[in-house]
C-alpha cells in the first residue's frame, strides 16, 4: 500500500527566504509523486511531478522537488518565497499502472511574512 | 474554458435530503475521479471512473452513488445525506496512462445542517 507523510502542517517563512516543505512515501513499487497547490476556496493545481525520468524535477512558480530512493523523500523547495505563495501544499503518490488514483499527504500550510 | 467544471459551487441542505453534484471535463480524458476533502483538509479518494466503468470505490456508504452517462461527465448523487457528509468535494480527471497529472475541479462544498 501507499502512503505519504508532510513534516510540519504549518510552515512560516519570510518573504525572499527559502522554502522547504518536507514529504516522505512509502510505495511498494517504484512511485509516480506530486506536489498540487491550494489556494483558498479553490481546486488543486499540480505544481510537479516526478516519473522517474529525473530526480530533479523543475515545476511551476520557480518550485523544485528532487526525488531520492534512498530516503524516500519527495521534498519541494523553492529559493525565494513570494507573498503570492502562501497556500496549502499536498505532497502524493500514485503506484498504479492506469490513471492517476492518488494517495495524499495531510498538506502543509505555508505563511509567508512580509 | 474551463477544464473540470463542477456544480454547483456551494450546497447548504437539510439532514435527510439527498443531492446532487454535477462534474464535466472537457480534456478528452477517459478517467474521472472523486475525491473528498474533509475539514482538516485531508483529501481521499472516493471513486474512480475509467470511459463509464466504475474502477475504484473505496470504503465509501452506499448512500453515494457515481453515475457516469458518458466518460466526459461524472456525478455524484448522495442519499439521505448526514452531518459528516459535510465536505469539499473535488471532481477530478486524467488520462488513463500511469503517472498522468490528475486536473480538478474547483470543489464543491457541501454543508449539511
Amino acid at each position: 500500500a501507499q502512503s505519504v507523510t508532510q513534516l510540519g502542517s504549518h510552515v512560516s517563512v519570510s518573504e525572499g527566504a527559502l522554502v522547504l516543505l518536507r514529504c516522505n512515501y512509502s510505495s511498494s513499487v517504484p512511485p509516480y509523486l506530486f506536489w498540487y497547490v491550494q489556494y483558498p476556496n479553490q481546486g488543486l493545481q499540480l505544481l510537479l511531478k516526478y516519473t522517474s525520468a529525473a530526480t530533479l524535477v523543475k515545476g511551476i512558480n520557480g518550485f523544485e522537488a528532487e526525488f531520492k530512493k534512498s530516503e524516500t523523500s519527495f521534498h519541494l523547495t523553492k529559493p525565494s518565497a513570494h507573498m503570492s505563495d502562501a497556500a496549502e501544499y499536498f505532497c502524493a503518490v500514485s503506484e498504479g499502472t492506469s490513471g492517476s488514483r492518488l494517495t495524499f499527504g495531510e498538506g502543509t500550510q505555508l505563511t509567508v511574512n512580509p | 474554458d474551463t477544464a473540470v467544471s463542477q456544480t454547483p459551487k456551494y450546497l447548504v441542505t437539510q439532514m435527510g435530503n439527498d443531492k446532487s453534484i454535477k462534474c464535466e471535463q472537457n480534456l478528452g480524458h477517459d478517467t474521472m475521479y472523486w475525491y473528498k476533502q474533509d475539514s482538516k483538509k485531508f483529501l481521499k479518494i472516493m471513486f474512480s471512473y475509467n470511459n463509464k466503468e466504475l474502477i475504484i470505490n473505496e470504503t465509501v456508504p452506499n448512500r453515494f452513488s457515481p453515475k457516469s452517462p458518458d466518460k466526459a461527465h461524472l456525478n455524484l448523487h448522495i442519499n439521505s445525506l448526514e452531518l459528516g457528509d459535510s465536505a469539499v468535494y473535488f471532481c477530478a480527471s486524467s488520462r488513463q496512462s500511469g503517472g498522468a497529472e490528475a486536473f480538478f475541479g474547483q470543489g464543491t462544498r457541501l454543508t449539511v445542517v
